[in-house]
């Protein structure tokens, strides 16, 4: 099975500053990686996903990951943050054989400070 | 639209009495799920449907029967709920495999007295 970490549960920033969420997975097969982010009582969004190809993918809202075969990473980030960015951002893998199980992380909470 | 729904959003019930927790979508797509959340656990896959009348158990199976009768449907049941099944629980749909975007209902929290 795999797993799926997130190191950092809650990652305070002001407004406009850079932020990086870290995303570590498991195993070494090919897989698919998504990025998802889940705004107060609502379910989750998509907002990005890596498939195959280019390793840097852009998501919406500004958002973009890093694939890192290397160090088996699927690292967050955006340039400037604003308040609406506040949420909960989970990681989640599939093997691409299957692609049946999904996988979360735990989950970091972003909080972006006026 | 795409849509997930999942009725009821909320719940609270008592040990031991069945419930049922629907789930429908609009996008007619092969695969559905059952994710729990808890904090600091994130979501955790409870079953999955590749098809009508395709289950198979995730990872917290134990305690949780699903069915897929229909295409569009995909009901959790919990013959007998426990307290440890108090959670926020989590519906999805997607077309075929795993590159496939996954459609989230919003939820609905459980609680077991």
């Amino acid at each position: 099975a795999q797993s799926v970490t997130q190191l950092d549960s809650q990652v305070p920033v002001f407004e406009e500053a850079p932020v990086e969420l870290r995303c570590n997975y498991s195993s070494s097969v090919s897989v698919y990686l998504f990025w998802y982010v889940q705004y107060p009582n609502q379910g989750l969004q998509l907002l990005l996903k890596y498939l195959s190809g280019s390793t840097l993918v852009k998501g919406i809202n500004g958002f973009e990951a890093e694939f890192n075969k290397s160090q088996t990473s699927f690292h967050l980030r955006k340039p400037s943050v604003h308040i609406s960015d506040t949420a909960e951002y989970f990681c989640a893998v599939s093997d691409q054989w299957t692609g049946n199980q999904f996988y979360f992380g735990t989950g970091t909470s972003l909080t972006v400070i006026p | 639209e795409a849509q997930v729904t999942q009725n009821p959003r909320y719940l609270i019930t008592v040990t031991g009495k069945k419930l049922t927790v629907t789930c429908s979508q609009n996008m007619n797509h092969e695969y559905m799920s059952w994710y729990r959340q808890d904090p600091g656990l994130g979501l955790r896959q409870i079953y999955y449907s590749m098809n009508v009348e395709v289950t198979d158990k995730g990872d917290v199976p134990e305690g949780y029967k699903v069915s897929r009768k229909e295409k569009r449907n995909f009901p959790l049941i919990l013959e007998s709920p426990s307290p440890n099944q108090t959670s926020l629980y989590f519906c999805a749909a997607r077309g075929g495999q795993g590159m496939d975007t996954q459609y989230f209902g919003p939820g609905t929290r459980l609680t077991v007295l």
